[in-house]
């Protein structure tokens, strides 16, 4: 299995949907965790850090599943700039671990 | 302004010609790391580092070295590239002020192994 694991999509959503991408990790030793946005070959930015009380930024939610260890994203009100691909973060033992998703790619449709 | 600044941007070159990738940054982060990405497989990380002087391999280290004498540079080594090293590399950095930080990234370096 895995160590971190994502839905490769593609997602395809007319503007104005809502979207949501699973991410299932591992290591239940895993503390720390986080949704990145990443543009066609460019570099990942961070979108999100994800809590265990769940987090919300404007249209994105972030939710943490400790006990069935996966992370979601919710995205509402679907935008085309929305299209790229999402990637989740899950960082173990402090920095010596840390391990990408291959990641979600969405397109937003008008 | 804050940011991961990796040279070069793009580099063309042939099997066993020793390279050297640089990453600086200006944030006076502790943790650094280095990414290679391909189709399918994500970002793999190569070897990070926790401050100076202090380095360790990530999950694919083999053919790489990488050495951290100042906190704000990590370049990465290449003594030998071979073909299957032509990747697009990322460059990260962050805080450690406990686990809960984000990497930055530099704008990752497109390498082509002839």
């Amino acid at each position: 299995r895995k160590e971190v694991e994502q839905d490769p999509g593609p997602f395809n959503v007319p503007e104005g949907a809502t979207v949501a991408f699973n991410c299932t990790y591992s290591n239940s030793a895993s503390q720390s965790f986080f949704w990145y946005r990443q543009d066609c070959r460019k570099e990942p930015k961070l979108l999100m850090s994800v809590y265990s009380s769940g987090n919300e930024d404007g249209r994105f939610t972030a939710q943490l599943n400790r006990a069935s260890q996966y992370i979601s994203l919710l995205i509402r009100d679907s935008k085309l700039s929305d299209s790229a691909t999402y990637l989740c973060v899950v960082n173990t033992g402090g920095y010596q671990k840390v391990t990408f998703g291959t990641g979600t790619k969405l397109q937003v449709i008008p | 302004e804050a940011q991961v600044t990796q040279n070069p941007r793009y580099l063309i070159t042939v099997t066993g010609k020793k390279l050297t990738v640089t990453c600086s940054q200006n944030m006076n982060h502790e943790y650094m790391s280095w990414y290679r990405q391909d189709p399918g497989l994500g970002l793999r990380q190569i070897y990070y580092s926790m401050n100076v002087e202090v380095t360790d391999k990530g999950d694919v280290p083999e053919g790489y070295k990488v050495s951290r004498k100042e906190k704000r540079n990590f370049p990465l080594i290449l003594e030998s590239p071979s073909p299957n090293q032509t990747s697009l590399y990322f460059c990260a950095s962050s805080s450690y002020r406990g686990s809960n930080q984000p990497q930055h990234f530099g704008d990752g370096t497109r390498l082509s192994i002839l």
